[in-house]
């Protein structure tokens, strides 16, 4: 399987975007537990959302996990300039995971 | 609060066996979470190695099953990644992680001729 991502996106500052995960295998479901990463620059990964919609206790509210057209979907409203950043999603199939190319994430 | 850390060489020789152990702290392995091993290729994406669950089933890359090893040890309350006939395509900074919560800072393998 394979699990896309937008190779990059733009936002204006206080915008909003929305960031789509899709599998090569078809429809994106709940059983295949999105997650979704944000990494900065020399940093570690961290979770933003885990198994589509649950926020880490650290996640800003303006960030939100969904399912959307067959995609696991990341819906930044009210973008800010630390969000700027690359974001990865990730899919379990039957306990494998694939990571998706990632979305270089520009707020401009 | 989970924290975890790796730890392991630097530098690993072409052909030898690249050994990497996570403590974590905060939180004991045994009672549950998923513990994962995690690699980036400098200037690449994510690539998920292994999974291991204390009371259930590991999980290993496809494409890397026959070299890679996830181990536990609950006394110390680490976890353990081996990944054998390494090569410069395994140079990459290795990440330890639960992904729903935690994960180290990562460490960079280097893997020389």
């Amino acid at each position: 399987a394979v699990v896309t991502q937008e190779p990059s996106l733009t936002v204006s500052p206080g915008g909003t975007v929305t960031l789509t995960c899709g599998s090569s295998t078809g429809t994106v479901t709940s059983g295949q537990w999105p997650y979704w990463f944000q990494q900065k620059p020399g940093q570690a990964p961290r979770t933003l959302i885990y198994d589509t919609t649950n926020k880490h206790s650290l996640t800003p509210a303006r960030f939100s996990g969904s399912l959307l057209g067959g995609k696991a979907a990341l819906t930044l409203s009210g973008a800010q300039p630390e969000d700027e950043a690359e974001y990865y999603c990730s899919l379990s199939y039957s306990g494998d995971v694939i990571f998706g190319g990632g979305t270089k994430l520009t707020v401009l | 609060q989970v924290q975890l850390q790796e730890s392991g060489p630097g530098l690993v020789k072409s052909s030898e066996t690249l050994s990497l152990t996570c403590s974590v702290s905060g939180y004991s392995i045994s009672t549950g979470y998923y513990w994962v091993w995690v690699r980036q290729p400098p200037g690449k994406g994510l690539e998920w190695l292994a999974t291991i669950h204390l009371s259930g089933p590991t999980y290993y890359n496809p494409s890397l099953q026959s070299r890679v090893t996830i181990s536990a040890d609950t006394s110390k309350n680490q976890f353990s990644l081996k990944l054998t006939s390494v090569t410069a395509a395994d140079t990459a900074v290795y990440y330890c992680a639960t992904l729903h919560d935690a994960w180290g800072q990562g460490t960079l393998v280097t893997v020389s001729s």
